[in-house]
């Protein structure tokens, strides 16, 4: 079983809908990643959560610890959404000199938003 | 464009021939990443420095890896007698250590396509 695990792999929209994807770890973790990856490889780091919820224009990240879940949602989705969601768990307490920030990374979630 | 620039962006070689990678990471970071990812699946982390120093190495790095940050600042990876399954996608990240949340987040560089033929 994979320490963090996402679904779906795959999802296709059509633009405009809300989408929702969704992370589960089993690992002990002090911050949670959300990143964005468009073909061609470039990868963007989209989050950092280590509690509640933030929001950057029409993508919302959220983190429920206790249920070591998070959600990344896209509102009124776009064409130019179409890319690899990945989530990816940092081990260990943050702010630490000894702490090995390796991110530990899911399969990633293929988004595809048909116009 | 994330700030974290690599050289080349392609490089297609011969089995057999060693080849150099550069990363240079965001000026101030003092944290930097190399993952190595293949067709169809997620980043595998290689390793990582702080400041020059390398702290640790995934047990993939095998001998014909090595990876060296000399001044603190751009990175070199370098594969020696390069074999097909080393054909990958070669990712550099940075971030900046212990200067808040925000600064933990790694960024990452456009990444150089690997082909051995």
């Amino acid at each position: 079983k994979n320490e963090v695990e996402q679904s779906p792999q795959n999802l296709t929209a059509q633009e405009g809908e809300f989408i929702t994807i969704n992370c589960s770890y089993s690992v002990g973790i002090s911050a949670l990643h959300w990143l964005q990856q468009h073909p061609g490889g470039g990868i963007v780091s989209l989050f950092m959560l280590s509690s509640g919820k933030k929001k950057h224009g029409r993508l919302i990240a959220t983190i429920n610890i206790q249920e070591k879940h998070s959600s990344l949602h896209i509102t009124a989705s776009h064409p130019r959404d179409s890319a690899v969601y990945i989530c990816a768990a940092t081990r260990g307490p943050l702010h630490s000199m000894d702490s090995n920030y390796q991110l530990i990374w899911g399969a990633g979630t293929k988004l595809i938003i048909k116009p | 464009d994330t700030g974290v620039s690599q050289d080349p962006r392609h490089k297609i070689t011969k089995r057999g021939q060693n080849v150099t990678f550069r990363c240079d990471p965001i000026s101030e970071h003092n944290r930097l990443y190399w993952y190595r990812q293949t067709l169809g699946q997620g980043p595998e982390f290689l390793t990582y420095f702080q400041n020059e120093a390398q702290l640790e190495k995934s047990r993939l790095l095998s001998d014909r890896f090595s990876a060296e940050r000399p001044k603190g600042s751009f990175s070199t990876l370098e594969i020696q007698r390069t074999e097909q399954g080393d054909s990958a996608m070669y990712l550099c990240a940075s971030n900046l250590l212990g200067r808040g949340s925000e600064t933990d987040t790694q960024y990452f560089g456009p990444g150089t396509r690997l082909t051995v033929l």
